[in-house]
């Protein structure tokens, strides 16, 4: 079965420093792979997708993440935080081969101190 | 252009009582999804429909839940007799073609839904 674990529920950073949301993924077949974010009271957006193209994959507002297949890591990475960057974020790996369906971690947290 | 609505954005309702959230998707995507996040967790797979049909239920947790979507559109989901363990915001989502066809799910506010 396909499965995300964010390894942590909190991350608290400084405003300018690097940011390190770590996921691992189990599949039994390539998986495609997503990050999410949702802030306070608003709807759940997509950051950035792999599906088995490049392996360093760059989303929305600097973020990207590296696909390590020998490691089953999918980390979320951003070199210099931004305030506007406190949300929760989601590891997200697609169902089994044949459904849409979408399975999500359990979520990281991410502060951000000025 | 408009992104998926859902309403109500809040419902209290009494245990034991019937309700239906309803969900509009972006305009001209064929499939729709409806997920549960409970506080503190992430979002957890409800059912898909491709079109009017539903075409992975898996993930609803027993009888009381139905879902339709009619004309291919709007999507109702339906709750009976509700238990206080049906609190959660329930999300729903949208796609041009699907997830497997490399098409991005795009998600609504949610319905935060309280069972008294």
């Amino acid at each position: 079965a396909q499965s995300v674990t964010q390894l942590d529920s909190h991350v608290s950073v400084s405003e300018g420093t690097p940011v390190l949301l770590r996921c691992n993924y189990s599949s039994s077949y390539s998986p495609s792979l997503f990050w999410y974010v949702q802030h306070p009271n608003k709807g759940l957006q997509l950051l950035l997708k792999y599906t088995s193209a490049a392996t360093l994959v760059k989303g929305i507002n600097g973020f990207e993440a590296e696909f390590k297949k020998s490691e089953t890591s999918f980390h979320l990475t951003k070199p210099s935080a931004h305030m506007s960057d406190a949300a929760e974020y989601f590891c997200v790996v697609v169902g089994l081969f044949n459904t849409d369906k979408l399975i999500f971690g359990t979520g990281t947290r991410l502060q951000v101190f000025p | 252009g408009a992104g998926v609505s859902q309403t109500p954005s809040n419902k209290v309702t009494e245990k034991g009582k019937y309700v239906e959230l309803r969900c509009d998707p972006i305009s001209g995507h064929t499939a729709l999804y409806w997920y549960r996040q409970s506080l503190g967790q992430g979002p957890e797979f409800l059912i898909y429909f491709q079109g009017t049909g539903a075409a992975d239920d898996s993930g609803l947790p027993n009888d009381r839940f139905f879902a339709v979507r009619p004309e291919g559109s709007v999507s109702t989901l339906k709750i009976q007799r509700t238990e206080r363990g049906d609190s959660a915001v329930y999300l729903c989502a949208s796609s041009q073609l699907g997830t497997l066809a490399g098409d991005t799910q795009y998600f609504g506010p949610g319905t935060r839904l309280t069972v008294l």
